[in-house]
C-alpha cells in the first residue's frame, strides 16, 4: 500500500509568482483535502476535492486553487505569492465515504518559502 | 476564531509516567475529536479519536476521554517512552473529514 507522497519537499519563489505543488493520494483514496500550516500553528484546512470537484473550502482567497484528476493525484495552486504564504503545505488523503474514525492520511508536506 | 485550542504548547514528562495531553473547543457541532502525532520533517500521524457520543476510547497505551459539557478532551499516554516525544495535535470535524486542528502541544519525554 502506496502511502501520500508530495513533491516537491522544499521550494523558494519570490512575492507575486505563482506555484504548483503536488500530491498523489494513497491508493484507494478518492477524496484530497490540503493544508496549510504557519510556524508555531496547527494545520489549517484549504479545501478539499472528491471526484474532481472542490467538495468544501476553509477562509483561503481565490488565489489558493486546485485540481485533482482522475487517478485521484491532486494540485495546490498559489496565485500572487505573498510573504505570508510561507508555510508547510500538507496533503490528506481520505476514503469516500469516510472510514469509521474519520482519520485522514497525510503526506509529509512541501515546505513554501517565499522572499 | 479558534475553535480548537491546546493551551499548553508544551509538556514535559518522565518516561514510564503518564503523560496528559489536553484540548478544548467551542463549537458544539463537533461530533468527531481526532489525536495527531507530528515529528519533524514528516506529516500528522493519526492516533486515536472519539466520537461524540462516547466519553472513552483505548488503544494499548492511548486513551482519549471527552467531557462534552466541559467542551474538553484529553489525551494520556501510559506509560510514557522517549518515542512519543513529538508535536500533539488535537483536530475536530463537524459531520464531515474536513478537520480543525489546534495549534498543537510539544511533548518531550525524558529518561
Amino acid at each position: 500500500e502506496t502511502g501520500v507522497t508530495q513533491s516537491p519537499t522544499h521550494l523558494i519563489k519570490t512575492r507575486g509568482q505563482q506555484v504548483t505543488l503536488r500530491c498523489s493520494s494513497q491508493s484507494g483514496h478518492n477524496t484530497v483535502s490540503w493544508y496549510q500550516q504557519a510556524l508555531g500553528q496547527g494545520p489549517q484546512f484549504i479545501f478539499q476535492y472528491y471526484r474532481e470537484e472542490e467538495n468544501g473550502r476553509g477562509n483561503f482567497p481565490p488565489r489558493f486553487s486546485g485540481l485533482q484528476f482522475p487517478n485521484y493525484s491532486s494540485e495546490l495552486n498559489v496565485n500572487a505569492l505573498e510573504l505570508d504564504d510561507s508555510a508547510l503545505y500538507l496533503c490528506a488523503s481520505s476514503p469516500h465515504p469516510v472510514g469509521p474514525t474519520y482519520e485522514q492520511y497525510f503526506g509529509p508536506g512541501t515546505r513554501l518559502t517565499v522572499t | 476564531d479558534q475553535q480548537v485550542k491546546q493551551n499548553s504548547p508544551s509538556l514535559s514528562v518522565q518516561e514510564g509516567r503518564i503523560s496528559i495531553l489536553n484540548c478544548d473547543y467551542t463549537n458544539s457541532m463537533f461530533d468527531y475529536f481526532l489525536w495527531y502525532k507530528k515529528y519533524p520533517a514528516e506529516g500528522p500521524t493519526f492516533l486515536i479519536s472519539i466520537s461524540s457520543i462516547k466519553d472513552k476510547n483505548e488503544d494499548g497505551r492511548f486513551t482519549v476521554f471527552l467531557n462534552k459539557s466541559a467542551k474538553h478532551l484529553s489525551l494520556h499516554i501510559v506509560p510514557s517512552q522517549p518515542g512519543d516525544s513529538a508535536v500533539y495535535f488535537c483536530a475536530a470535524s463537524v459531520n464531515t473529514d474536513k478537520l480543525i486542528f489546534g495549534t498543537g502541544t510539544r511533548l518531550q519525554v525524558f529518561p
